[in-house]
């Protein structure tokens, strides 16, 4: 069974980059698109955006200038950086397996909530 | 960005019952609509994809129709874990959004 975790800072202060990372067990980290999403309080997910195995990525237009995730086989591991936080960007930060390229979404992370506040 | 709607916002209903909740996009977005369920305090789960077909695991009482800019989940009889929000997604041209939610009570 495939299992994703996220870690990271759970507070972050304005202005400041956040640094997640997601570490996948019992699979492969190749041939999938691996998958960041978010969820406001009390609001919709929001798409972050993905990276392949073949290092191809593609962001949310609305962070692209922000954002860049990035892929380690050798750990097993992606990871989201999210530069100049404000409080807008306050949610719960999931990882996730899309089969696809499409948000076929088959495995997630448990999700980890993300403040900022000076 | 495509714009997806749903309605309604929250349904009230008893176990048993059968439920239809709507999605509309935008644009035309083909057939590449997700719909997921959420519990509270947990990860979306995914219901169906391309509008129709059931993921993996997901109970037959679950499906999906429609094409273009309008959508319908239905679930056949409710049963009380199908208690929980509801989010379509379209999936034809990132940035993939997400509707508003529909919160599915039990009355």
């Amino acid at each position: 069974q495939v299992q994703l975790q996220e870690s990271g800072p759970g507070l972050v202060k304005p202005s400041e980059t956040l640094s997640l990372t997601c570490t996948v067990s019992s699979g492969s980290i190749t041939s999938y698109y691996w998958t960041w999403i978010r969820q406001p309080p009390g609001k919709e997910p929001e798409w972050i955006g993905y990276i392949h195995d073949s290092g191809s990525t593609n962001y949310n237009p609305s962070l692209k200038s922000r954002v860049t995730i990035s892929l380690d086989t050798s750990k097993n591991q992606f990871s989201l950086n999210l530069r100049s936080m404000t409080a807008a960007d306050t949610a719960v930060y999931y990882c996730a397996r899309d089969r696809d390229g499409y948000s076929r979404i088959d495995y997630w992370g448990q999700g980890t909530r993300v403040t900022v506040s000076s | 960005d495509f714009q997806m709607t749903q309605s309604p916002s929250s349904l009230s209903a008893s176990v048993g019952d059968r439920v239809t909740i709507t999605c509309r996009a935008s644009q035309s977005i083909s057939k590449y609509l997700n719909w997921y369920q959420q519990r509270p305090g947990k990860a979306p789960k995914l219901l169906i994809f391309t509008a129709s077909s059931l993921q993996s695991g997901v109970p037959s009482r679950f499906s999906g129709s429609g094409s273009g800019t309008d959508f319908t989940l239905s679930v056949s009889s409710l049963q009380p874990e199908d208690f929980a929000t509801y989010y379509c997604q379209q999936t034809y041209s990132p940035p993939y959004t997400f509707g508003q939610g529909t919160t599915l009570e039990i009355k």
